[in-house]
């Protein structure tokens, strides 16, 4: 059965201070690893697809990485607006993903 | 563009009432999914369909029918409420296998 953990459940930042929030996973064959970001009361926003160890990207202040067991979200100099819930999933077949329970991060002013 | 619309955003079911949830999406995307979330639990797959025509169960379907007649459309049918399903329910869609979902902004059902 896919397992996808994530860490910390909640992380609080000042505004500047860089950190990553960490996805760690067990697939039989993975196909895909997906971030996903989610504010309060609205679904799912999609932010990147990684689909091999090694695969980098990235977008505005944020870059995901990819090993074999978990993949990265580091966050560069967040701002307030960067405050969301931060879900990872991954695919190991068809287009079905298994997500993990997120992570909620606040950064303050 | 509207993407993914879900109707109603909100409801509240007695034990045993029926209801359907709506969910509509205009990118002619093929792949729709229902999840719903739980605080602290991840979003978890109901059912899913990969075309007109084409439904499987995910994860936690009982409780729970779908239809897919259209290519646009896929209702989600609670039948006999219960409390456990209270819940945040989201409809997704995509465009081909293995790419991101676009997901609608949820229906929030409390069954009382």
């Amino acid at each position: 059965e896919d397992q996808v953990t994530q860490s910390p459940e909640a992380l609080r930042l000042q505004e500047g201070e860089s950190s990553s929030l960490n996805c760690s996973y067990t697939v039989s064959g993975l196909r895909g690893l997906f971030w996903y970001r989610q504010d309060p009361g609205k679904g799912p926003e999609f932010l990147f697809t990684l689909y091999s160890a090694g695969e980098e990207k990235e977008k505005e202040r944020l870059k995901a990485t990819l090993t074999k067991k978990e993949s990265f979200l580091h966050i560069t100099a967040p701002k307030p607006e960067d405050s969301a819930t931060y879900l990872c999933a991954v695919n190991n077949a068809g287009n079905m993903l298994t997500f993990g329970g997120g992570t909620r991060l606040m950064v303050k002013p | 563009n509207a993407g993914v619309t879900q109707t109603p955003k909100f409801r509240i079911l007695k034990i045993g009432q029926s209801m359907t949830l709506q969910c509509t999406q205009d990118m002619n995307h093929n792949y729709m999914y229902w999840y719903r979330q739980d605080p602290g639990m991840g979003l978890k797959l109901i059912y899913y369909s990969v075309g007109a025509g084409i439904t499987d169960k995910g994860e936690v379907p009982n409780g729970y029918n779908v239809s897919r007649s259209t290519t646009e459309d896929f209702p989600l049918r609670l039948e006999l409420a219960a409390p456990s399903q209270t819940s945040v329910y989201f409809c997704a869609s995509s465009g081909r296998a293995n790419y991101g979902y676009t997901f609608g902004s949820g229906t929030r059902l409390t069954v009382v």
